[in-house]
């Protein structure tokens, strides 16, 4: 079945620095990329929505400064957090889509867990 | 626009037991919906998801869903938990336009007792 990578699972940095998650899709060219994000015991928020070749479209309350997001190929999508602080400590979560508008075919990878300390 | 509620954000039965978690959308376009469960510090795995097919929907691990469109429903259910289903799921829709949101519920936590 559709596999999606992400890596790192875990990343530990200290606060001002920048941190880079990627997020590929293994076997299937993945037009759209959703980049979520899960606070302990809460759902999965919406961050953006990354279209190969194109600008990520963020949803409102985002820091398109804070949060770059790029999809420069149909298998990768990378989040960078940049100038990171305490707050953005979360986890962080990727999901790719292969049958893009129908609505089924997503994908999630394993997550990455962020600490800012 | 697209919603999602689930309704008990925990839920706890025992061993054997029906397992029945809730979901109820709001949606303004004919919705797909989806079922997901995750287990700690991990990404989120497919149980079933309703396509506009067969409103009854039969998933992995023995789930199941009904698509009620008169009660704007889709809750998940199993006929006999099992210690290893307790986990935290998640309820989530999405339009048949084409911004391809997907967009979760709150999620509600499985707790299943010996």
């Amino acid at each position: 079945g559709a596999v999606v990578s992400q890596h790192p699972s875990w990343v530990i940095c200290k606060s001002g620095t920048s941190v880079k998650i990627e997020c590929r899709s293994l076997d299937f060219q993945a037009t759209t990329m959703f980049w979520y994000r899960q606070f302990p015991k809460q759902s999965l928020m919406l961050m953006a929505t990354s279209n190969e070749g194109s600008k990520a479209t963020y949803e409102q309350g985002v820091e398109k400064d804070k949060f770059l997001i790029n999809h420069a190929s149909l298998t990768l999508s990378t989040l960078t957090v940049t100038s990171a602080h305490p707050e953005d400590s979360s986890f962080y979560i990727c999901s790719a889509v292969s049958d893009f508008p129908r609505g089924y075919g997503y994908t999630f990878g394993s997550g990455t867990r962020l600490t800012v300390v | 626009a697209q919603s999602v509620t689930q309704l008990g954000s925990h839920v706890s039965v025992s061993e054997g037991a029906l397992v029945l978690l809730r979901c109820n959308y709001s949606s303004s376009v004919p919705p797909y919906l989806f079922w997901y469960v995750q287990y700690p510090n991990q990404g989120l795995q497919l149980l079933l998801k309703y396509t506009s097919a067969a409103t009854l929907v039969k998933g992995i691990n023995g789930f199941e869903a009904e698509f009620k469109k008169s009660e704007t429903s889709f809750h998940l259910t199993k006929p006999s938990a099992h210690m290893s289903d307790a986990a935290e799921y998640f309820c989530a829709v999405s339009g048949s336009g084409n911004t391809g949101k997907l967009i979760f519920g709150q999620g509600t936590t499985l707790q299943v007792k010996p």
